[in-house]
């Protein structure tokens, strides 16, 4: 069975521009979470969909970050524009539905750096 | 979530037990104990949860204190691969539906050949 899979491993833009990352949870997975590790800090909740539904969006660090999950499955993450301080790492998880404690599977991330 | 406390390096030759502990003084009764790990260049990923009662699985072994304010993962026999930061989370079991973690700095375990 295939795990979390996230585009690209590796983005390098420059300040301004637009970049989109993508995640694909595991099949079947309601819960879709985004993470991110800034450089020197902890990794930290972004958001939670349910199905494409945002349940949890008290992550998301300012209106210049956009994130989609359409159909309920794969979900994207949009940084427009995109400062020096969003370079980073962003994880995104996946676990099944609404049960308490489930196991949360993480890809392996998508490294950003803005220059 | 309430807060824990882990040591923030450890070390432990390989094939020799580990013993990673936690402090979480401030539990409430609800909150479950979750062990991560995050491997070099991957993300994070599941170790082991318990509530009250010691729990093992294939990975690792969970031994939480009969007051609940401290716990401790056991690695039976440290291989090289399981050089990794790990990460000790508490989560409010109450949060049906809401499964986010907090992470903290977690322990770096250095496995030594």
């Amino acid at each position: 069975e295939a795990g979390v899979t996230q585009f690209p491993s590796h983005s390098v833009i420059e300040k301004g521009q637009t970049v989109t990352l993508r995640c694909d949870p595991i099949s079947g997975h309601d819960n879709l979470y985004w993470y991110r590790r800034v450089m020197g800090k902890e990794i930290k909740f972004l958001l939670h969909f349910v199905k494409e539904s945002k349940q949890d969006e008290s992550g998301m660090p300012n209106n210049r970050f956009l994130a989609e999950r359409t159909g309920g499955t794969y979900s994207t993450l949009k940084v427009q524009p995109a400062e020096l301080e969003d370079s980073g790492v962003y994880f995104c998880a996946s676990s099944q539905g609404l049960q308490r404690n489930t196991e949360a599977f993480f890809g392996q991330g998508t490294r950003l750096t803005v220059v | 979530d309430a807060k824990t406390t882990q040591p923030n390096s450890m070390e432990s030759n390989e094939e020799e037990p580990v013993h990673l502990p936690c402090n979480h003084s401030t539990i409430s009764g609800t909150d479950y104990i979750h062990w991560y790990r995050q491997l070099p260049s991957q993300g994070p990923e599941y170790v082991i949860h318990g509530l009250t009662s010691n729990v093992n699985n294939r990975m690792a072994s969970l031994a939480i204190a009969e007051d609940r304010k401290s716990s401790t993962l056991i690695l039976h026999r440290a291989t090289l691969r399981d050089a990794a930061v790990y990460y000790c989370i508490l989560r409010d079991g109450r949060d049906f539906g809401n499964e986010k973690l907090t992470f903290g700095t977690g322990t770096r375990l250095t496995i030594i050949p």
